[in-house]
C-alpha cells in the first residue's frame, strides 16, 4: 500500500502566485515526522520544511508553510509568492517512529510533483 | 563541512560489471541511507546503517550489497549491473533516527547508466 500519496504529477503555476502541493499519507503510527524536499533541476535534494505529528502548529519556513491536516492525514505544502527559481520536482516524504525497533525507523518518499513556473 | 559527498558524479557501465559507489561524511551521523531515483519517480531506499558494523535492506535491496566499517563511510557495491539498476544514486545521513526534524542531508548523486 503506497504510504504517501502525490496526486499532481505536474503543475504550471504564474510568477507571483501562491501555490498549493497535495500530499496524504497513510499510517497507523500517532508519532510521524513529514518533510518537503525540493529537487531542481541539478538534482541535488534540498530540505525544505519538516511537520512532527504532534506540532500543533502548522510549520513555516520563509516562503512556505505545511498545511497539517491530521484527521485527514494530510500535508499539503504551500509556497507562497511564487518564483521562477521555485520550479523543481516536490517530494513529501514520512518518517514513521518505531517504537519496537528504531532500526526500522527510515523516510519514505512520494512519487513528487512537478512544479512549472511560468513568468 | 562538506556534508554527504558521493563519487563518481557520473558513471557508464556495462552489463555483469561491479562497481562500488562511495558515500562520505563528515558530521558525525550514525544513520545513513542508500536511495534509488529512477526516471520521474519518487526515492525507494535500497540499504540503510544505524551505525559502524549495522546494516539493513530497504524497499529494493537485491543486486546490491552495503557495509559499514566506519561512522563516515558507507559504500553501496553492484556485484553484477544489469540494466535495471540505471538509475540515480543518493546516498544521505542523518544524526539520529528522527533527522533532528529536518530530515536527511543528502549527497549529490550518483548517475548510473548500465549498458
Amino acid at each position: 500500500a503506497q504510504k504517501i500519496t502525490q496526486t499532481q504529477p505536474g503543475m504550471f503555476v504564474q510568477e507571483k502566485e501562491a501555490v498549493t502541493l497535495d500530499c496524504t499519507y497513510d499510517t497507523s503510527d500517532q508519532s510521524y515526522g513529514l518533510f518537503w524536499y525540493k529537487q531542481p533541476s541539478s538534482g541535488e535534494m534540498i530540505f525544505l520544511i519538516y511537520q512532527g505529528s504532534y506540532d500543533e502548529q502548522n510549520a513555516t519556513e520563509g516562503r512556505y508553510s505545511l498545511n497539517f491536516q491530521k484527521a485527514r492525514k494530510s500535508a499539503n505544502l504551500v509556497i507562497s509568492a511564487s518564483q521562477l527559481g521555485d520550479s523543481a520536482m516536490y517530494f513529501c516524504a514520512m518518517r514513521e517512529n518505531r517504537r519496537l525497533a528504531n532500526r526500522d525507523d527510515k523516510i519514505i518518499f512520494g512519487k513528487g510533483t512537478r512544479l512549472h513556473i511560468l513568468p | 563541512n562538506a556534508g554527504v559527498t558521493q563519487t563518481p558524479k557520473f558513471r557508464i557501465l556495462k552489463i555483469g560489471q561491479s562497481m562500488t559507489l562511495q558515500c562520505t561524511q563528515d558530521m558525525n551521523h550514525n544513520y545513513m541511507y542508500w536511495y534509488r531515483q529512477d526516471p520521474g519517480m519518487g526515492l525507494k531506499l535500497i540499504y540503510y546503517s544505524v551505525g559502524a558494523g549495522i546494516t539493513d535492506k530497504g524497499e529494493v535491496p537485491n543486486g546490491y550489497n552495503v557495509s559499514r566499517s566506519t561512522t563516515e563511510d558507507f559504500p553501496l557495491r553492484l556485484e553484477l549491473a544489469a540494466p535495471s539498476q540505471t538509475s540515480v544514486y543518493f546516498c544521505a545521513s542523518s544524526y539520529d533516527e528522527r533527522g533532528g526534524g529536518r530530515g536527511y542531508t543528502f549527497g549529490s548523486g550518483t548517475r548510473l547508466t548500465v549498458v
